[in-house]
């Protein structure tokens, strides 16, 4: 099992440009999620996806677009990329049964110069 | 609303230390709380759980207790190795909720 595939796994932007950071997972789960994490800021929820066709908004969504393309992959897009918008990207995913935890890909670090 | 608070790192100890991370929540209700750790360079993996009061979570020498009284679930080890050497998250999970709410992390270093 590969569990949560992100790609790529690091890239570099200029202001303004666009791009679509791509997640995976092969367990058969209901959520993924998308999250940034910031020094000194742990990890901050972008947008989740409860199951196929459904995306709503969290903590930090502002920039951002996403698409639930099947029950599989989750993508985020940058529009007009931002340096405030410079990070470390993880999806994950959970089967969102109760208590049940969330698996992580192994992040996308993105930098916007 | 919903949130976690853990001790400020980073935290440096010799191989064979006990450790301790403190991590205190604020929630309504009775969230599910979790432990991840993130080793250099990967994403975040799931140490341990509880999911309800009294509970202990357990996992590679790892432990935490799901204190209601103190709103707290403190991580600890006996005896620390270099390969611990991790950034280690505090999370809380609301039943019903997708939303994992994660304190900022604490960073650990043990030296040989």
């Amino acid at each position: 099992n590969a569990g949560v595939t992100q790609t790529p796994k690091f890239q570099v932007l200029k202001t303004g440009q666009s791009m679509t950071l791509q997640c995976a997972q092969d367990m058969n789960h209901n959520s993924m999620y998308w999250y940034r994490q910031d020094p000194g800021m742990g990890l901050r929820l972008i947008y989740y996806s409860a199951s196929e066709g459904t995306t709503d908004k969290g903590e930090v969504p502002n920039g951002y677009n996403v698409s639930r393309l099947n029950k599989r992959e989750f993508s985020l897009r940058l529009e007009s990329a931002a340096p405030s918008q410079t990070s470390v990207y993880f999806c994950a995913s959970s089967l969102r049964t109760p208590g049940d935890e969330q698996y992580f890909g192994p992040g996308t670090r993105l930098t916007v110069t | 609303g919903d949130s976690v608070t853990q001790m400020e790192g980073p935290v440096t100890l010799s191989e064979e230390a006990f450790l301790t991370i403190n991590c205190t929540y604020t929630a309504t209700g009775y969230p599910s709380l979790f432990w991840y750790v993130q080793y250099p360079g990967e994403g975040l993996q799931l140490l341990l759980k509880a999911t309800k009061a009294d509970d202990k979570g357990s996992n590679k020498g790892f432990e935490a207790t799901y204190r209601k009284e103190t709103t707290s679930f403190h991580l600890e080890k006996g005896s620390v190795q270099v390969s611990d050497s991790a950034v280690y998250f505090c999370a809380l999970l609301q039943g019903g909720s997708e939303k994992l709410v994660f304190g900022k992390g604490t960073k650990l270093t043990v030296n040989p």
